[in-house]
């Protein structure tokens, strides 16, 4: 079965300095992994998917991944801190494919990981 | 437009109520989704529709129904809801193809009395 692991469930990062934000998965087969912003009382935004090619995605609001197979990781970075960028963060996996006659793929979340950002 | 819209955006209900929330997405995406989402936890696959048609029901109280009256719309119809069921409710979408990302709605916040 597809899972993703978020380790942290709290990452405090002064503004200016960089952040990651852990993820790694387990699949069988190729792994589509997704990250997703969740800000307060709203819905999840997405940032960006690792699905083949470069195994540095880059993504919204200057976020980028690194997809590592040999460790089984999709870390979310980015340069510089935002207090802006203060959120929970969820990782995810797809599940399965499409099937025109059947089922869809779905995506299987972390348990997230709040991430603040401090002045 | 990669935008989904859920309404209402907060609703408060009774036990022996019926209500409706509603999604819309106009991107022509051939999937969509419902799903539940507790207080700081990920959200939890409640329903799929993939061209029209529920493709997925995870294992979902009766008293949840879901209604894909068209490509764009899709509803989820409340009855006899417990206070448990107060959550954030989202709607998402996709292309329908893996291995597309899954769009989501801001969703309502359902509370139930």
């Amino acid at each position: 079965a597809q899972s993703v692991a978020q380790p942290e469930d709290q990452v405090n990062v002064a503004e200016g300095n960089p952040l990651t934000v852990k993820c790694t998965y387990s699949v069988s087969g190729n792994p589509y992994l997704f990250w997703y912003v969740q800000y307060p009382n709203r819905g999840l935004q997405f940032l960006l998917k690792y699905i083949t090619g470069d195994n540095l995605v880059k993504g919204s609001y200057g976020f980028e991944a690194e997809f590592n197979k040999s460790q089984t990781s999709f870390h979310l970075k980015k340069p510089s801190a935002l207090v802006s960028d203060s959120a929970l963060y969820f990782c995810a996996v797809r599940d399965g494919f499409m099937n025109y006659g059947g089922s869809q793929g779905n995506l299987i979340f972390g348990k997230g990981t709040k991430l603040s950002v401090k002045p | 437009d990669t935008e989904v819209t859920q309404t209402p955006k907060h609703l408060v209900m009774g036990m022996t109520n019926k209500k409706s929330l509603k999604c819309e997405q106009h991107m022509g995406h051939r999937a969509m989704y419902w799903y539940k989402q507790k207080a700081k936890k990920p959200p939890e696959l409640m329903f799929v529709y993939s061209y029209e048609k529920l493709s997925i029901n995870e294992s979902v109280p009766s008293r949840f129904s879901p209604e894909c009256p068209n490509s764009s719309l899709l509803n989820l119809h409340l009855h006899a809801l417990q206070p448990e069921d107060s959550a954030l409710y989202l709607c998402a979408s996709s292309q329908g193809r893996d291995p597309y990302a899954q769009y989501f709605g801001p969703g309502t916040r359902l509370t139930v009395l």
